[in-house]
């Protein structure tokens, strides 16, 4: 089965810009994650979805960030505007909640630097 | 609230020797799930091993297996006969059974395999 897919992988904008973010998940799959994850630290859950409602969000910088899961499948994260903190991967995760092995499958991120 | 730590920023393993990575964990429910995830060097994060709180019995994945002691609450992972492969980030990840499934990661081991 296909895996998560991101993009852009890279993306490079000065402060006080505006940037977004792409998420398919595994099909099928009902909850999707987005991480931020800083060099050196392990992921912070900024917001996830069940289906296109949202679960959590309450790391999710709202002054800044947004994010939507239009048709409870693919997700878009938004930043608006950027400041130099905001320089992290952002990974998006998907899972099929409700099995006794319920996993989180990840995508490959995406690298974002705020110059 | 939960809380992943990991006190080993890094360490180091001969190829084909065994080394424990370490992890503890905060929480007053009785019912939860621990991970270890791999996260190669610009490769995508994936699931190593997880151990169901409610199992008595250490979860084993081929080289890889837990030694998880629950009223202590840590959780560390054993990985024998290291390959120059297994040369990864390390992180040690927490969710409840039920509910919200939001996962809480701790800030991850960098594993070095030295051949």
């Amino acid at each position: 089965e296909a895996g998560v897919a991101q993009s852009p992988r890279y993306k490079i904008i000065e402060k006080r810009q505006s940037v977004a973010f792409w998420c398919n998940p595994i099909s099928g799959h009902a909850t999707l994650y987005w991480y931020q994850q800083i060099l050196g630290q392990g992921p912070k859950l900024l917001i996830q979805f069940q289906n296109n409602g949202v679960v959590d969000d309450s790391q999710l910088p709202k002054d800044r960030f947004s994010a939507e899961r239009l048709k409870g499948v693919d997700s878009t994260l938004k930043i608006q505007p950027a400041k130099l903190e905001d320089s992290a991967v952002y990974l998006c995760a998907s899972s099929l909640p409700g099995q006794i092995q319920e996993t989180q499958y990840f995508g490959p991120g995406t690298r974002l630097l705020v110059l | 609230a939960q809380t992943v730590t990991q006190s080993q920023p890094e360490m180091s393993v001969q190829e084909a020797e065994t080394v424990t990575l370490s992890c503890t964990y905060d929480t007053s429910e009785s019912d939860y799930y621990l991970f270890w995830y791999k996260q190669p060097p610009s490769r995508q994060m994936i699931l190593v091993i997880r151990q169901e709180a409610y199992k008595q019995q250490n979860a084993t994945e081929n080289r890889f297996s837990v030694n998880f002691q629950k009223a202590a609450k840590s959780f560390s992972l054993k990985i024998s006969d290291s390959q120059l492969g297994d040369a990864a980030m390390y992180f040690c990840a927490y969710r409840l059974a039920s509910g919200t499934y939001k996962y809480i990661f701790g800030t991850g081991t960098r594993l070095k395999v030295l051949a």
